[in-house]
């Protein structure tokens, strides 16, 4: 049962232009979202959350987006820069606080 | 302030060995979490401590995964005998108790490679 899903694998953008990655969630109870971002053989580091009682949430060139009737959530990254090329990571988060992660979407950023 | 630590950063084992990685949390970190991820997938949870309790251990395999957090301090995640699906990234995570956001802080990650 795939609670958190990230169905594009990949996504190409031109630097500069605003990069948008999509995720959608099953579980209702889900409190908390977060993104995160990876480089090759880094872990995972911590990029932005949004909290389910808010429908936007704010970071310089980040913004989280959630729409809980639909139960979707977006990440926008305007402008994109060459190091914002990584995986990133849609996860929830619930009472028990363990984090559900999706599937990933490889972001590259094209010169 | 010091991030969470993992060893062996890679090992490459053959099936049926048995393989341990470690993991030293952020200092004060009550909890800790050790993930599973394969290739072209997202972080799985394989067990979830609190001190040195455990929360959640539905998704371990314990025919052949073990872990434990004795001290309430580092932990050990054991596979014996190891398969080939285990070829994964273990990831260890930590997070203090007052957070509430569910943010949670990863080490690198010990890449397993069983032939």
């Amino acid at each position: 049962d795939q609670q958190v899903k990230q169905n594009s694998p990949s996504l190409s953008v031109q630097e500069g232009r605003i990069s948008i990655l999509n995720c959608d969630y099953t579980n209702s109870m889900f409190d908390y979202f977060l993104w995160y971002k990876k480089y090759p053989a880094e872990g995972p580091t911590f990029l932005i959350s949004i909290s389910s009682i808010k429908d936007k949430n704010e970071d310089g060139r980040f913004t989280v987006f959630l729409n809980k009737s639909a139960k979707h959530l977006s990440l926008h990254i305007v402008p994109s820069q060459p190091g914002d090329s990584a995986v990133y990571f849609c996860a929830a988060s619930g009472g028990a606080q363990k984090l559900v992660f999706g599937q990933g979407t490889r972001l590259t950023i094209n010169p | 302030e010091a991030g969470v630590a993992q060893s062996p950063r890679y090992k490459i084992i053959e099936k049926r060995q048995s393989v341990a990685f470690w993991c030293n949390p952020i200092s004060g970190h009550a909890t800790l979490y050790w993930y599973q991820q394969i290739l072209g997938q997202g972080p799985k949870l394989l067990i979830q401590f609190q001190n040195n309790g455990v929360v959640d251990d539905s998704q371990l395999p314990k025919d052949r995964f073990s872990a434990e957090r004795l001290k309430g301090v580092d932990s050990t995640l054991k596979i014996q005998p190891a398969k080939l699906e285990d070829s994964a990234v273990y990831l260890c995570a930590s997070r203090p108790v007052y957070a509430n956001t569910g943010e949670l802080f990863f080490g690198e990650g010990s890449r397993l490679t069983v032939l």
